[in-house]
Parts: C-alpha cells; sequence; structure tokens
C-alpha cells in the first residue's frame, strides 16, 4: 500500500498565483488532515475532514481552501498565494472505515509533505 | 498561545546511552498523547502513544511516561541507536475532537558514536 501520497514534493509560486495541493490515501480512513510546519516549529492544523462531504477548519484555515469530495482525496486549495504560506505542508489521515472509533485514539499517518515557497 | 512545549529544541546523546525527551502541556482536557518521529524531507511517523487513565507505556526500545498531575511526559529511549538521529515531536489530542493533534515544536535527537 502507498499510505497517503502528495503531490508535488516541491513548488515555486510567485505572490499572488494559486495552486492546489493533492493528497490521496488508500487505506479507507474516515479522517483526513493538512497541517503546515514553519521552520522550529510544530506542525498547525489548517483544516480537517470526517467523511465525503465534510471539512471543518483548524487553527490556521485563512488562506486555505478545502473539498472532499471521495473518501480518498482531500485536496487544499491556495488562493492568492502570499509569502507568509512558504511552509511545508503535511496532509495525514487516520481511523479506518468500519473500525471502531476510539474517541480520539486513532493514529494520524502522515504524507511526505510538500515543500512550497512563495516569492 | 502554545498548549504543547518541548523546551529543548536538541539533544546530544551516546550511542548506547538513555535519550530522555520531554513535553509539557497546559491544556486539562487532553487526554491522549503520542509521540512522532521525524526524518529530513519525510513525514511525521507514529512512534508510540498513551492514553491519560495510564502512566506508563512500553513498547520495545521506547517507554512513554505520563505525570498528568505535572502536565508532563517524557520519552525513553533505552539504549539509543545512529538511527534514532531524527526530530521528535510529542502531540496530544481530547476525545470527540475528530483525533485532531496540537503539536510540540519538537526536539532534535542526535545519537553519537
Amino acid at each position: 500500500n502507498a499510505g497517503v501520497t502528495q503531490t508535488p514534493k516541491f513548488r515555486i509560486l510567485k505572490i499572488g498565483q494559486s495552486m492546489t495541493l493533492q493528497c490521496t490515501q488508500d487505506m479507507n480512513h474516515n479522517y483526513m488532515y493538512w497541517y503546515r510546519q514553519d521552520p522550529g516549529m510544530g506542525l498547525k492544523l489548517i483544516y480537517y475532514s470526517v467523511g465525503a462531504g465534510i471539512t471543518d477548519k483548524g487553527e490556521v484555515p485563512n488562506g486555505y481552501n478545502v473539498s472532499r469530495s471521495t473518501t480518498e482525496d482531500f485536496p487544499l486549495r491556495l488562493e492568492l498565494a502570499a509569502p507568509s504560506q512558504t511552509s511545508v505542508y503535511f496532509c495525514a489521515s487516520s481511523y479506518p472505515q468500519g473500525a471502531q472509533e476510539e474517541g480520539g485514539k486513532n493514529i494520524q499517518y502522515f504524507g511526505a509533505g510538500t515543500r512550497l515557497s512563495v516569492l | 498561545d502554545q498548549q504543547v512545549k518541548q523546551n529543548s529544541p536538541s539533544l546530544s546523546v551516546q550511542e548506547g546511552r538513555i535519550s530522555i525527551l520531554n513535553c509539557d502541556y497546559t491544556n486539562s482536557m487532553f487526554d491522549y498523547f503520542l509521540w512522532y518521529k521525524k526524518y529530513p524531507a519525510e513525514g511525521p511517523t507514529f512512534l508510540i502513544s498513551i492514553s491519560s487513565i495510564k502512566d506508563k507505556n512500553e513498547d520495545g526500545r521506547f517507554t512513554v511516561f505520563l505525570n498528568k498531575s505535572a502536565k508532563h511526559l517524557s520519552l525513553h529511549i533505552v539504549p539509543s541507536q545512529p538511527g534514532d538521529s531524527a526530530v521528535y515531536f510529542c502531540a496530544a489530542s481530547v476525545t470527540g475532537t475528530a483525533s485532531k493533534l496540537t503539536f510540540g515544536t519538537g526536539t532534535r535527537l542526535q545519537v553519537t558514536l
């Protein structure tokens, strides 16, 4: 199994451009997440989804949008890119369908990340 | 407002010795704690976890200790190996919140020969 796959691995954007970071998982997980990691900092939650058609904001959602049309895919959209969005972005998933929801004890599995620079 | 804190940005330990990584939290609602390990250019990978109803969890060379009254947890690695050199993140979650994680800033562990 591939697990969580993110594309692209690297991208340079100009200020004001838009792009979509792709994330797909093949583990049949209900929950999916987008985090960003700035240098010397921990991961901060941008958006998350508990199932197809359901998304919600995390700690730092401004400047981003998400959609969840299928269980497998959870793309992150950047509109009007700004230098403050220079970061490494990680997608994660957890909680297999059909498994018992363990009340927060579901392990998250992460993709390898997308390194984004906005210049 | 940093709810999960790792106050040591880096730690250097000799091979074979014990590595102790510390983590403090402020939110008393956290009831599940996890440690993730991250190598450069890779995503974090799950290492070990502990529920708030326990004070210790062990998995091979890795043991996590939880002191709820002090809002403190620690990860012990014994014996430390060069392959353990990585950044370690402490994370916490609250039951019923879709397993959302709050991460610390990480501790870079260097295991030397």
